[in-house]
């Protein structure tokens, strides 16, 4: 069964510095990836997909993330951040045969402080 | 454009009773999907749905639990009899097609608590 692990539950990062966010998966083949965010009360917004190609893909909002497959690892990345990414995030995982159905990581709390 | 709404936010039930969670999903969606989240885990995947079809309910629990997706209307999922173990936030999802490359639209979710 394919797995989702967030190595860090909560991150407390300070405004203007960079930010990087753990994601490893298990699972047999490549999966499809992605990274979501949740702010408090809001819905979950899709930040960036890997499907195939380059390893490197840039999302919304100034995120990127890279695709390892020696390491079947995810991580989120931003080089700056700002106060308005304070939020929940979530690395997701979904095989190519069902690729509707997500696998979510239990996410990672970020915090920015001043 | 109105996202993916559901409702209630909130909702609070006691033990024995039925919860009816409601999805409208965004305007030209026709698949609908149901997410729980319990505490301190990530989003699990219930039932994908189309317009009066089940796809796939294979994360569904096999009793007490049931999704339905109306030619006309919201899809509801729909718990009888609840239990403590009920309590999480569940999320709806939509898309114009099925497929990763088709973008997820999320609700806010409907929050759980069964006293």
């Amino acid at each position: 069964a394919q797995s989702v692990t967030q190595p860090d539950i909560h991150i407390t990062v300070s405004e203007g510095a960079s930010l990087e966010l753990r994601c490893n998966y298990s699972y047999g083949a490549t999966p499809y990836l992605f990274w979501y965010v949740q702010s408090p009360g809001q819905g979950l917004q899709l930040l960036l997909k890997y499907f195939s190609g380059d390893t490197l893909v840039q999302g919304i909002k100034g995120f990127e993330a890279e695709f390892k497959r020696s390491q079947s690892s995810f991580n989120l990345r931003k080089p700056s951040v700002h106060w308005s990414d304070a939020a929940e995030y979530f690395c997701a995982v979904a095989s190519r045969s069902n690729d509707y159905k997500l696998s979510f990581g239990a996410g990672t709390t970020v915090t920015v402080r001043a | 454009n109105a996202g993916v709404m559901q409702n209630p936010r909130h909702l609070v039930r006691r033990r024995g009773q039925e919860a009816r969670l409601r999805c409208s999903p965004m305007k030209g969606h026709s698949h609908v999907y149901w997410y729980r989240q319990l505490p301190e885990e990530g989003l699990k995947f219930m039932v994908y749905l189309q317009k009066e079809n089940i796809i796939d309910e294979s994360g569904m629990p096999k009793e007490r639990f049931s999704a339905e997706f109306p030619k006309e209307g919201p899809s509801i999922l729909r718990i009888q009899q609840v239990v403590r173990g009920d309590s999480a936030a569940y999320f709806c999802a939509s898309s114009a097609k099925q497929g990763a490359d088709e973008k997820l639209f999320f609700g806010s979710g409907t929050q759980l608590s069964v006293l």
